[in-house]
């Protein structure tokens, strides 16, 4: 099966500098890849997505990359704020009733 | 809104016990799930259905099953509760043709001692 592995696990950045969290599959099949977002005792909510024949998507100050080849993609969050403080979790899918693996997660502190 | 209700926020029951957990939504998704959430291991897949009455394992099954007699609910089992089963269990669900993603419930966080 798919296997999703995340990095880092905790990551602080000062309010204004970028945050790019890293994850990487294993299933070559995988063609879509779903960001998540929780923030402290709320449910996971989507911020961003991407499909495997796009690169890159941008949604104003976050965006994703993929590179098929190496089987890793990444999120970057520009210009952070402390309400970007929260849990994401990447994830992937190879469609198949829309089940996705999800990584372990990263905790995002923004240092005001 | 669309939501996905879970039925309980909280939960303690004993060891052997036989717990239920209900999620219901009313977004008319073919598809839900049930995860558990632990810290360090993310959001691992128990079970899923793609149908009323179909179900399938995830990556974690033992333990737990499952049932969906109606398009709406989906029901986990834990069939003899034990303490490695304290977590947080999250129910999400999705349209077939694929929308904005998995909404998730509220979660139940269920102490099994």
């Amino acid at each position: 099966g798919e296997n999703v592995e995340q990095h880092p696990s905790t990551l602080s950045v000062q309010e204004g500098d970028s945050a790019v969290i890293k994850c990487t599959y294993s299933d070559s099949a995988s063609n879509y890849f779903p960001w998540y977002k929780q923030e402290l005792g709320k449910r996971p909510q989507l911020i961003i997505d991407i499909r495997s024949n796009v690169g890159e998507k941008k949604d104003q100050r976050i965006a994703v990359t993929l590179n098929k080849t190496a089987k890793h993609f990444s999120l970057h969050i520009t210009e952070t704020q402390p309400e970007d403080s929260a849990v994401y979790f990447c994830a992937a899918s190879s469609g198949g009733y829309q089940k996705v693996t999800f990584g372990t997660g990263t905790k995002l502190q923004v240092i005001p | 809104d669309v939501k996905v209700t879970q039925s309980s926020r909280y939960l303690v029951k004993r060891t052997g016990e036989k717990v239920f957990l209900e999620c219901v939504q009313d977004m008319d998704h073919e598809n839900m799930f049930w995860y558990r959430q632990d810290p360090g291991l993310g959001l691992r897949l128990i079970y899923f259905s793609y149908d009323v009455k179909m179900k399938e394992k995830g990556d974690i099954p033992e333990g737990y099953s499952v049932s969906r007699e109606k398009k709406e609910r989906f029901s986990l089992i834990l069939e003899s509760a034990s303490t490695n089963q304290t977590s947080m269990y999250l129910c999400a669900s999705i349209h077939s043709a694929r929308g904005n993603g998995y909404t998730f419930g509220s979660g139940t966080r269920l102490t099994v001692v």
